[in-house]
């Protein structure tokens, strides 16, 4: 089976930076994803790592340890907008499931 | 998440009646997956599809819940006689192929099912 553990909740200030840790465990991988959800709305793509190290797009990095079994996402100058929940998920390597973390909700505040 | 339709996007139904929820793939793909999100928590795998076949339905619940993904048309997840615990949104997902990565699996908008 999978567990992949994420916190439940995480407050930052505007401008500040915030880092949100995902671990899991899995027979067999073959990639790691984050997603961005707002309330209401569909998750959206924010990034894939299959390899180990580090994935910079923008104000968003994300990091790999495959040996570790440890993801983490890295949001840069917080805006208001980036308050949301954010999902990890992990793909096995055979059946084609994503199985997803029960995401972390940022409050960012002024 | 582009061009994964699902419809409808908000559907009320009371205890005991049948809901019927439906997913168009992006164009060009033929694997649908479907995930239930209750409040307040993350993303569940329900079922894989690929065109008239079930590739893996292990987080679908035993009774009440049928998906079906015909040749021609949408794929449906069906739910009959409702309880208030089938409230949840429901996503559908879809990928050009048996080996996703990236990007390449999109979500649609998502279903919100309420049982009233």
């Amino acid at each position: 089976g999978q567990n992949i553990d994420q916190p439940t909740e995480m407050t930052a200030t505007e401008g500040a930076i915030v880092q949100i840790n995902c671990t899991y465990q899995t027979s067999g991988f073959n990639g790691l994803f984050w997603y961005q959800q707002h309330a209401g709305e569909a998750p959206t793509f924010l990034s894939y790592n299959v390899l180990d190290g580090l994935e910079e797009k923008g104000r968003f990095s994300s990091f790999l340890s495959r040996s570790k079994g440890y993801s983490y996402l890295l949001l840069k100058e917080l805006q208001m907008k980036d308050s949301a929940s954010y999902l990890c998920a992990v793909l096995k390597a055979a059946g084609n499931k994503l199985t997803f973390g029960g995401g972390t909700r940022v409050l960012v505040k002024p | 998440n582009a061009g994964v339709m699902q419809n409808p996007r908000h559907l009320v139904r009371r205890r005991g009646q049948e809901a019927r929820l439906r997913c168009s793939p992006m164009k060009g793909h033929s694997h649908v997956y479907w995930y239930r999100q209750l409040p307040e928590e993350g993303l569940k795998f329900m079922v894989y599809l690929q065109k008239e076949n079930i590739i893996d339905e292990s987080g679908m619940p035993k009774e009440r819940f049928s998906a079906e993904f015909p040749k021609e048309g949408p794929s449906i997840l069906r739910i009959q006689q409702v309880v208030r615990g089938d409230s949840a949104a429901y996503f559908c997902a879809s990928s050009p192929s048996s080996s996703f990565s990236g990007n390449t699996i999109y979500f649609g908008e998502g279903s919100w099912l309420t049982v009233v």
